[in-house]
């Protein structure tokens, strides 16, 4: 079982609708991470919370809208996305920068 | 060229068998880490390293910072290690920088 919970697990969408992936995490850590990650490539960053606030944006398209509410809570607002977005979306979190990540098992998001 | 760099690709190991998966990068880094993600997705964090050598069971992991090089071994392999083997760094802040992967297939 993995501490850090990612839902929904799978996601099919269109090209038109508003969805949000969820992660959670309650280890107490203050670092949380969105990833995407393609077909037998490594992941990419996407995103970094640092403290609830975003330090890291890798320069993601404004379609991704990522949100940490809270210190264990950290959403990706998906709209209008398009079908190279098809992906699996991976959060993680870690107690601090210099610490291991620990990883969900990802959200395989479609688009049609 | 990448700044971590991964061999093999591909590995296809009998049971038993001890395996060695390499890593090299080309940043100043303060820590590198193992990963291994089985089909499916979820990613588990192995070692993280910043000098020396790990052991966790049947996985060693040794890194050598001034040849910035780095070896994943596993001894008495199962097909239950079957999974892709990925080496990242940290190079700077909480960024990690990953590596291509190795796919891993040990058969019975």
């Amino acid at each position: 079982d993995t501490e850090v919970t990612q839902t929904p697990k799978h996601l099919v969408m269109g090209m038109t609708n508003k969805k949000s992936l969820k992660c959670e995490q309650h280890m107490g850590h203050r670092a949380m991470y969105w990833y995407k990650q393609k077909a037998k490539k490594p992941p990419e960053l996407m995103f970094v919370y640092s403290y609830e606030k975003l330090s890291i944006n890798e320069s993601v398209p404004s379609r991704f809208s990522p949100e940490c509410p809270n210190s264990s809570l950290l959403n990706l607002h998906l709209h209008a996305l398009q079908p190279e977005d098809s992906a699996l979306y991976l959060c993680a979190s870690s107690q601090s920068s210099n610490q291991p990540q620990h990883f969900g098992d990802g959200t395989r998001l479609s688009i049609l | 060229k990448n700044e971590v760099e991964q061999s093999p690709q591909n590995l296809t190991a009998q049971e038993g068998e001890f395996i060695t998966i390499n890593c090299s990068y080309s940043v100043g880094i303060s820590a590198l880490h193992w990963l291994q993600q089985h089909p499916g997705g979820g990613i588990v964090s192995l070692f993280m390293l910043s000098s020396g050598k790990k052991k966790h069971g049947r996985l060693i992991a040794t890194i050598n910072i001034q040849e910035k090089h780095s070896s994943l071994h596993i001894t008495a392999s199962h097909p239950r290690d079957s999974a892709v083997y990925i080496c990242a760094v940290t190079p700077y802040g909480n960024k990690l920088v990953f590596g291509a992967g190795t796919i891993l297939r040990v058969k019975s």
